[in-house]
């Protein structure tokens, strides 16, 4: 699985918009790029994925350049409880076609710390 | 749906003795990973099974240590004569593979248990 970059620190204004950047550059064209985070004390929480084309969900938006090569995770109205360690993680396949050896497994780094404040 | 639960969630032992966690992972799925986190890292992968059989064990999983999952549910992590550098956080998660069109790949991470090595 390719490796991933992110800057180890960011704050943000609360109610503003949080952008975290990742870099991706050996990505390959099965990886998918996924984001989770941990909020303090506890386990890391899944947020997104995407391939090729940008998501948004509930949570967040995912933009994916379109070398594929870096990615950005938008926060849109960072709230204080959005402080946590933000890990971007390139995994092959999505760990989802059967048959596949890819067992799924995700590699962390050590992701962003962003805090959040008033 | 109660979500992966860890237990004990906090271990205080002496170094030399042996300790063992346990992790029920979400019912029904049929992946389940451990992994260790120190201080200031992320979550670095140890083991992992698919139903019952381990399919994958990290170098960093020492002959000290060792995991089961006998009848592809809940998981046991043991660690045989404690040291000092045990100490971290050890964090199960699972999922489940149920076909390429609906699964996310999403693990669901428990909130771990802490170990301390005196």
């Amino acid at each position: 699985d390719a490796k991933t970059t992110q800057p180890p620190s960011m704050d943000c204004a609360e109610g503003r918009a949080a952008n975290l950047p990742c870099n991706h550059s050996t990505i390959s064209g099965n990886e998918y790029v996924y984001w989770y985070r941990q909020i303090h004390s506890q386990g890391p929480q899944y947020i997104i994925h995407g391939l090729k084309n940008n998501e948004t969900n509930e949570m967040a938006s995912l933009i994916i350049t379109e070398d594929r090569k870096s990615s950005t995770l938008i926060l849109p109205h960072a709230t204080l409880r959005d402080t946590a360690v933000y890990y971007c993680i390139v995994r092959s396949d999505g760990g989802t076609t059967a048959g596949s050896s890819n067992t799924g497994k995700l590699i962390f780094g050590q992701g962003t710390t962003l805090q959040v404040k008033p | 749906d109660t979500g992966v639960s860890q237990d004990p969630r906090h271990k205080i032992t002496k170094r030399g003795q042996n300790v063992t966690f346990r992790c029920d992972p979400i019912s029904e799925h049929n992946r389940l990973y451990w992994y260790r986190q120190t201080l200031g890292q992320g979550p670095e992968f140890l083991t992992y099974f698919q139903n019952e059989a381990q399919l994958e064990k990290s170098r960093l999983l020492s002959d000290r240590f060792s995991a089961e999952r006998p009848k592809g549910s809940f998981s046991t992590l043991e660690i045989q004569r404690t040291e000092q550098g045990d100490s971290a956080m050890y964090l199960c998660a699972s999922s489940s593979f149920t076909g390429p069109i609906l699964n996310t790949g999403e693990l669901f991470f428990g909130e771990g248990s802490r170990l301390t090595v005196l």
